[in-house]
This record gives C-alpha cells, sequence and structure tokens, in this order.
C-alpha cells in the first residue's frame, strides 16, 4: 500500500493525559500536512512541514501541541494534557506538490 | 481571507437521480479548486480539481467546472448510485497566502435504491 497510513486509528485517553500519533507520508513527498476535523464540520489546518522543517503553524495549535518530522519522512503530532475539547478526527496528508494534497484514514480521538 | 461555503446537507437522492451540491468560494486570487469525499470512518479521498477558470474536473462519472465570474464549483453528477452515500467537501488551495487547504463544511448524501 503506497498511501499515507496514519497510526492508531483510534486512541482514547482520559483528560490530563499525553498522546502521540503518527503519520507515514507517501514515499518521496516532501510535504506533510496536519489537519483536524470535528463532527459534522470540515477539515482545519493544524501545521505543514517541507521536509523536516515546519514552516506553518495555525492558531489552533495551542502549546499543549506539537509535531515534528524528523529526517523529513513520517512525523508525529503529540498532544501534552489532553481535554474533552481535543476529541476529534486528526488526518494527516502529503504532497509532492501544490496544490492537491493527499489523506490518510484518520486517528480518531476520544477523551473521557 | 479565503473561504468556501457549501451547500448545507444532508441531501437524499433516489438510485439514477441527477445530483447538484452548490458550492461557493471568496478568495483573493486564483485558487485551485477541489471536491474530496469521505466514506464513513475513512479519511478524505480527492475526487477531482481544477487549478484554473474554466477548467472542468472529472471523475467517476461526477463533473465540477471552475467559474470565475460566479465565484462557484458546483458538484454534478447525472446519474448516482447507493455507492456514492458518503460527506463530499469543497476545498480550496492558494498557495500565496498559506499552504494550508480551506475546506467547507460537508455535504451529506445518501441514495437510496
Amino acid at each position: 500500500d503506497t498511501g499515507v497510513s496514519q497510526n492508531p486509528r483510534h486512541k482514547i485517553t482520559k483528560r490530563g493525559q499525553n498522546v502521540t500519533f503518527r503519520c507515514d507520508p507517501i514515499s518521496e513527498h516532501n510535504r506533510l500536512y496536519w489537519y483536524r476535523q470535528t463532527l459534522g464540520q470540515g477539515p482545519e489546518f493544524l501545521t505543514y512541514f517541507q521536509n523536516e522543517a515546519q514552516l506553518e503553524k495555525s492558531r489552533l495549535l495551542s502549546d499543549r501541541f506539537s509535531a515534528e518530522r524528523p529526517k523529513g519522512s513520517f512525523s508525529t503530532l503529540e498532544i501534552q494534557r489532553t481535554e474533552q475539547g481535543d476529541s476529534a478526527m486528526y488526518l494527516c496528508a502529503s504532497s509532492l506538490g501544490p496544490p492537491e494534497a493527499f489523506f490518510g484514514q484518520g486517528t480518531r480521538l476520544t477523551v473521557v | 481571507g479565503n473561504s468556501v461555503t457549501q451547500m448545507e446537507g444532508p441531501v437524499t437522492l433516489s438510485e439514477e437521480a441527477f445530483l447538484t451540491i452548490n458550492c461557493t468560494y471568496t478568495a483573493t486570487g486564483y485558487p485551485s479548486l477541489f471536491w474530496y469525499v469521505q466514506y464513513p470512518g475513512e479519511g478524505l479521498q480527492l475526487l477531482l480539481k481544477a487549478t484554473k477558470a474554466d477548467d472542468k474536473g472529472s471523475n467517476k462519472g461526477f463533473e465540477a467546472t471552475y467559474r470565475k465570474e460566479t465565484t462557484s464549483f458546483h458538484l454534478e453528477k447525472g446519474s448516482v448510485q447507493v455507492s456514492d452515500s458518503a460527506v463530499y467537501f469543497c476545498a480550496l488551495s492558494d498557495l500565496r497566502w498559506g499552504n494550508d487547504m480551506r475546506f467547507g463544511a460537508g455535504t451529506r448524501l445518501t441514495v437510496k435504491p
């Protein structure tokens, strides 16, 4: 399978715990994006990497959120001290260049 | 800033009916426009795209034409199938204003046999 891969697919955590999600982009795609999607809404941009450099961050990405892309391959998104409002689908996308992006199946986070 | 407005759903059609899902956009430049489809429990799949005015994107019987004069990118299909039941998202991307893609809220389509 050469698509964007995200793990885990589902995560249930207690409020206050830290969680980390992983995204493996399509091989050779140098651009990687994280989005958040809440129920009944379209995805909202969180952050963007070109290779290993994090070039853009949305205001939605509070200081509890951090993303990395070491070596410009896979990426991780960590949420510290989770809150119930963090419950959402976290989507990763990659591209070789503009304009379109190819999305993974997402990680659904439930904070209880 | 750039934004996308989609026709509110849900939309329920009978099999073989004609589908239109309206999408209009606001952009100060010349964005690229997209339709993505999301099946239950899945991520988004690119359905079609258009990168400049008057371009027509098409795929799997779906079509959308980039209309600059009306700032629209309506999705159409002549004869829907039960398997088309999903949520459809209109989106735009304008690299001059950042690397993010802006999405509409989505329109849920249910096709009944």
